[in-house]
């Protein structure tokens, strides 16, 4: 069946370290994004790509970094300049120029520093 | 720069009573608007997309409302199973989604 993979389900980080959050798809999407969800917020965006090789940094872009070698994968990481990374983090794709369809999102990551 | 509101942020219900939930959207052109239902600790499962005002989708007990300035998610006769978080987004211009902060639904037997 076709989705997205995220792994590991649980994550947790020392201060200082980075750490890497995987995102797989098999639906032949060509866009792909990662949210962080925090009791109380809302989603709100970190990164997204439309096309491998090209992403653009969403509204809390600082403290993280991603690549899109390829067209079913999306890591992020989390860098140890991101000051407050516990929180929940879901990865989505969609067909490129067609949000209108909605997103797929994964099952998420839950980060926590210890 | 858009803006989803969503209300109320929690609805208690008995089982069977009916309700309806709440998304208020300030955008540029919109291009569409976005129903999900979220259980604890999972990713938000898609529900309905909506295009213009005046459209109405329906999926078991939940029929989506569209105007130009709001949303409504209809849950009729609700079951303890349809107890979740309900999330709004909008997207305008761009590929990205804006999202609310969710209604959260707890339906008593």
């Amino acid at each position: 069946d076709g989705g997205i993979t995220q792994s590991p389900k649980y994550l947790f980080r020392k201060e200082g370290q980075n750490v890497t959050l995987s995102c797989e798809q098999n639906l032949n999407h060509d866009a792909m994004y990662w949210y962080r969800q925090d009791p109380g917020q809302g989603l709100r965006l970190i990164y997204y790509s439309q096309i491998v090789n090209d992403f653009q940094k969403g509204d809390i872009a600082e403290g993280y970094s991603v690549s899109r070698e390829k067209k079913e994968s999306f890591p992020l990481t989390v860098t140890s300049a991101q000051k407050n990374p516990t929180a929940f983090y879901l990865c989505a794709s969609s067909i490129r120029g067609g949000a209108n369809y909605g997103y797929t999102f994964g099952s998420g990551t839950r980060l926590t520093v210890v | 720069e858009d803006q989803v509101t969503q209300s109320p942020e929690a609805l208690r219900l008995q089982e069977g009573e009916s309700s309806s939930l709440n998304c208020s959207y300030t955008v540029s052109g919109l291009r569409g608007l976005f129903w999900y239902r979220q259980d604890p600790g999972k990713g938000p499962e898609f529900l309905f997309t909506l295009y213009s005002a005046g459209e109405e989708k329906e999926k078991e007990r939940l029929k989506a409302t569209l105007t130009k300035k709001e949303s409504f998610l209809h849950i009729t006769a609700p079951k303890p199973e349809d107890s979740a978080t309900y999330l709004c987004a909008v997207q305008a211009g761009s590929e990205k989604l804006v999202f609310g902060k969710g209604t959260k639904l707890t339906v008593n037997p």
